[in-house]
Formats: structure tokens, C-alpha cells, sequence
């Protein structure tokens, strides 16, 4: 079952901060975060695969609620090189395929 | 960057004719999925495959069949091209494991007229 995605887009000047949010309905494995620039394809930013653990890339971190289902990515001082959108991919069991939510679009402003 | 080409990069074809897409990666993966991506609806699984002969059906599979003859080629045919089918196709590749995320290629346009 698709993965929820929270918002579904969001518009920042450089330097604000972000939250973006995935929520499942089943029990998850792992949740993945993916950034896709317009007319590219999805790259992937990081996995979480414990409860409660967070995770780092440059400003851009992730935490991973396993008994709520749910995973949370934060951008911090925004970057124009931000924009995009944001997918969150979950896994319900290991080595599973991913289920991809909608996704969220961002977009910085100067 | 990773070594997955996907072709044709853009495709038109009429209604009713079947499509093969091609998926071709170098990194010796066993691990490899078609995604579609529509406005609206993000990425939506096709099908995967965890290895040769060893395909599986996703979350959108119907018109859509799979083969995986080498472990660097995975083919998407669409057996009886429909307008609905239009969209932005996606192959993606991945270890076992999966901590390293899934690399995609660069997608295919396809058009259904």
C-alpha cells in the first residue's frame, strides 16, 4: 500500500527550513528518500532502517518512527539546489521492493 | 554514474501495437524494477525481478509482461499499447542488501497515439 505524503508541496525562500513527511499504514522495514529534479530521475538521498534512528547528508537528515510507521525528512537553511521532488519509498519486509509515495514538491525561492 | 541505460529514451507509438523496453545495466545486479511515473500518482511498480527467470509481479502489472533471459537485461513489453499507458518509464537497480538505495535510469517518454 502506497505510502502518505505530507505536504503535498511546499514553497520556501533560501535559508527557511522544511519538513516533509511519510506515513504508512503497515509495519515498515526500512523507509527511503529520494530527490528528483525536473525531467531527471529519482536519486537516492538515504535509507533508515532502525526505529528512531536519524540520519545525516549534508543539511538534509531524516528520522525514522518505527513504531508510528512514520518518517520524517528535514532540509535545513534551504538551498536553491534543493528544489525538487521529494519521494519517501518504504520497505515491509528486507530485501523487499519499494512503494513509493506520491511525492512532495519543493521549490526554493531566491 | 551507475552503468543502467534504458532505451529508446522517447517513444511514440499507435494504439494497439506492443512496446518493448529495454533496461540494460553493467553492474551485475541481481536485483532490478519498472516503475511508471504519472502526474499525481509518483512512481508506481510494474514488475521486479530478484534474478534471472525470477520476475514478479508490482502494483500495476496488468498489460504489462517482463522478461529476464541475462542478468544485465531486463525488458518491459507492453503486449497491446493503450493511451493510459502513456507515461514516464522508470528501470531502477539495486544490491541485495539495499542499503545503497536504488539507482535509476534515465527513463523512458512513451506516448501512446
Amino acid at each position: 500500500q502506497q505510502p502518505v505524503q505530507s505536504p503535498q508541496a511546499v514553497i520556501l525562500r533560501e535559508g527557511e527550513d522544511a519538513v516533509i513527511n511519510c506515513s504508512s499504514s503497515k509495519a515498515l522495514y526500512s523507509v527511503h528518500w529520494y530527490r528528483q529534479k525536473h525531467g531527471e530521475a529519482p536519486v537516492f538521498l538515504m535509507i533508515l532502517l532502525k526505529g528512531g534512528e536519524q540520519k545525516g547528508h549534508e543539511k538534509i537528515s531524516a528520522s525514522f518512527n518505527e513504531k508510528k510507521q512514520q518518517s520524517s525528512l528535514y532540509l535545513t537553511a534551504s538551498q536553491l539546489s534543493y528544489s525538487g521532488t521529494y519521494f519517501c519509498g518504504t520497505e515491509i519486509g528486507k530485501e523487499d521492493k519499494i512503494i513509493f509515495g506520491k511525492g512532495t514538491r519543493l521549490h526554493i525561492l531566491p | 554514474d551507475a552503468g543502467i541505460t534504458q532505451s529508446p529514451r522517447h517513444k511514440v507509438t499507435e494504439t494497439g501495437t506492443p512496446v518493448t523496453l529495454r533496461c540494460h545495466q553493467t553492474e551485475n545486479h541481481r536485483y532490478m524494477y519498472w516503475y511508471r511515473q504519472d502526474p499525481g500518482h509518483g512512481l508506481r511498480l510494474i514488475h521486479y525481478s530478484y534474478g534471472v527467470k525470477d520476475t514478479d509481479k508490482g502494483e500495476v502489472s496488468d498489460g504489462y509482461s517482463v522478461s529476464r533471459s541475462k542478468t544485465e537485461d531486463f525488458l518491459l513489453t507492453l503486449e497491446s499499447a493503450t493511451s493510459s499507458q502513456t507515461s514516464v518509464y522508470f528501470c531502477a537497480i539495486s544490491r541485495p542488501q539495499g542499503i545503497y538505495g536504488y539507482t535509476f535510469g534515465s527513463g523512458t517518454r512513451l506516448t501512446v497515439v
